[in-house]
């Protein structure tokens, strides 16, 4: 079974701190990683996979395979980043249906 | 162009009515998926279709549950003799193909809320 954990519910920080959400997953293959972002009153949309190597927006991840874990992290945080974010994992099927972990609400305050 | 849309946004039932939720995906995204988001829950996967064939309905919680896309383009998921479990969100997504090697964007819709008194 594959599991996405988010250990924290919430998350405050101040603008210009750094911040980091973290992720860790259970799979026993080679899974694709992925965060997705609600903002207040949109729908969840992609953030960044890990396949793309990219930074989004500010935020990078990198996949850790040893420690299983898929951390978004952003060196300055912004107040416009205040949102839910979620971690997800594609692994076992080919047309990529995801396994989601419970969020993070992110509150930057300024 | 038009992301995904769905409707109605808004239900409330009383328990043990039938309801059905529609979702229009983008055009021509060959790929549908279903989820489930439940208060405070990240979503869980429902049901997912390729076209208007329904490859993997392992999500589904019951047999109360079910959904289609006949035609490859809209789909439906309808829900018998709702239940109090089953207020949620309901979350429809779709990509572009499926690439069999591995996980396209998918772009989500707006959700329906169900409210099941």
């Amino acid at each position: 079974a594959q599991r996405v954990t988010q250990p924290e519910k919430l998350l405050s920080v101040f603008k210009g701190a750094p911040v980091e959400l973290k992720c860790n997953y259970s799979y026993s293959g080679s899974p694709e990683l992925f965060w997705y972002v609600q903002y207040s009153r949109q729908r969840l949309q992609l953030l960044l996979r890990h396949i793309s190597r990219e930074s989004i927006k500010g935020f990078t991840a990198d996949l850790n395979k040893g420690e299983t874990s898929f951390h978004l992290k952003k060196p300055f945080a912004q107040e416009e980043d205040s949102a839910m974010y979620y971690c997800a994992l594609s692994g076992g099927t080919s047309y990529g249906k995801l396994t989601f972990g419970q969020g993070t609400i992110l509150t930057v305050h300024p | 162009g038009a992301g995904v849309s769905q409707s109605p946004r808004y239900k409330v039932a009383k328990r043990g009515q039938d309801v059905a939720l529609r979702c229009d995906p983008i055009s021509g995204h060959v790929s549908l998926f279903w989820y489930q988001q439940a208060l405070g829950q990240g979503p869980e996967f429902l049901t997912y279709f390729q076209n208007e064939a329904q490859l993997d309905k392992s999500g589904l919680p019951s047999d109360r549950f079910f959904a289609e896309r006949p035609e490859g383009s809209v789909s439906t998921l309808k829900i018998q003799r709702t239940q109090q479990e089953d207020s949620a969100v309901y979350l429809c997504a779709s990509s572009h193909r499926n690439t069999g090697g591995g996980a396209d964007t998918q772009y989500f819709g707006p959700g329906t809320r169900l409210t099941v008194l």
